[in-house]
């Protein structure tokens, strides 16, 4: 299967800063269609998850354009600029180029 | 507009049975895979599988194969998730998820509230 690995496993900061969170793949999640089937999931506090970016770095509608997503083959990245308190919760990353699918740990993003 | 609604929290006894329900509203069921995940509490996300309800084609994750059964009520436009032999291990939340689509992309655009199933005797 593969392994998503995300760090750090949690996160302090300050509103306003930006925040960056890792999702490294132990296989490259390239498909043979050429896309990158890489998502990030926001779960807050007694939610259920829901989604931010789709494809590595499409924002779903109604995302803040202060959640960036970039990366290719088995590194990728979440950015948020400008952290407000709506963005604190579980960030989780999501692979679906390879079955089975899987999830990374997640990153706890927390106030300071 | 879409909403996935899932069944209430189960009390079950090792070794039984629970079957949870996901009845979705607003798309044509029959369009969408429906994916479950298991949570247990204070947990990340582990993912289970997925049922295509236009055909009743299914996946099973290797660690939830005998574990888990997935089935499709086109009539109601319900999913289920039946999960036998239960254990204390088996005690976590359980959502649905709708994997929607966009031209060539896909993802998990509408989640359920979750089933909660503590496994006690």
């Amino acid at each position: 299967d593969v392994v998503l690995t995300q760090t750090p496993v949690s996160l302090s900061v300050t509103l306003g800063d930006q925040a960056s969170i890792s999702c490294r793949s132990s296989q490259s999640l390239e498909y043979s269609d050429g896309y990158t089937y890489l998502e990030w999931y926001l779960q807050k506090p007694g939610q259920s998850p829901q989604l931010l970016i789709y494809e590595v770095s499409n924002r779903f509608s109604g995302v803040p354009d202060r959640f960036i997503g970039s990366g290719s083959g088995t590194d990728f990245t979440l950015k948020i600029s400008r952290v407000e308190p709506e963005d604190l919760g579980v960030y989780y990353c999501f692979q679906a180029t390879h079955d089975p699918n899987t999830f990374g740990a997640g990153t706890k993003l927390e106030l300071k | 507009q879409v909403q996935l609604q899932q069944s209430g929290a189960e009390l079950a006894k090792p070794g039984t049975s629970v079957k949870l329900s996901c009845k979705a509203s607003g798309y044509t069921f029959t369009s969408y895979y429906i994916y479950w995940v298991k949570q247990r509490p204070g947990q990340g996300l582990e993912w289970i599988g997925y049922i295509y309800p236009g055909n009743g084609g299914t996946y099973y994750s290797e660690k939830f194969k005998g574990k888990a059964t997935f089935t499709a009520d086109t009539s109601s436009s319900t999913a289920y998730m039946l999960l036998g032999s239960l254990t204390p291990e088996d005690s976590a939340y359980y959502f649905c998820a709708r994997r929607g689509y966009s031209a060539y992309y896909w993802y998990f655009d509408f989640w359920g509230p979750g089933t909660m199933v503590t496994v006690s005797s």
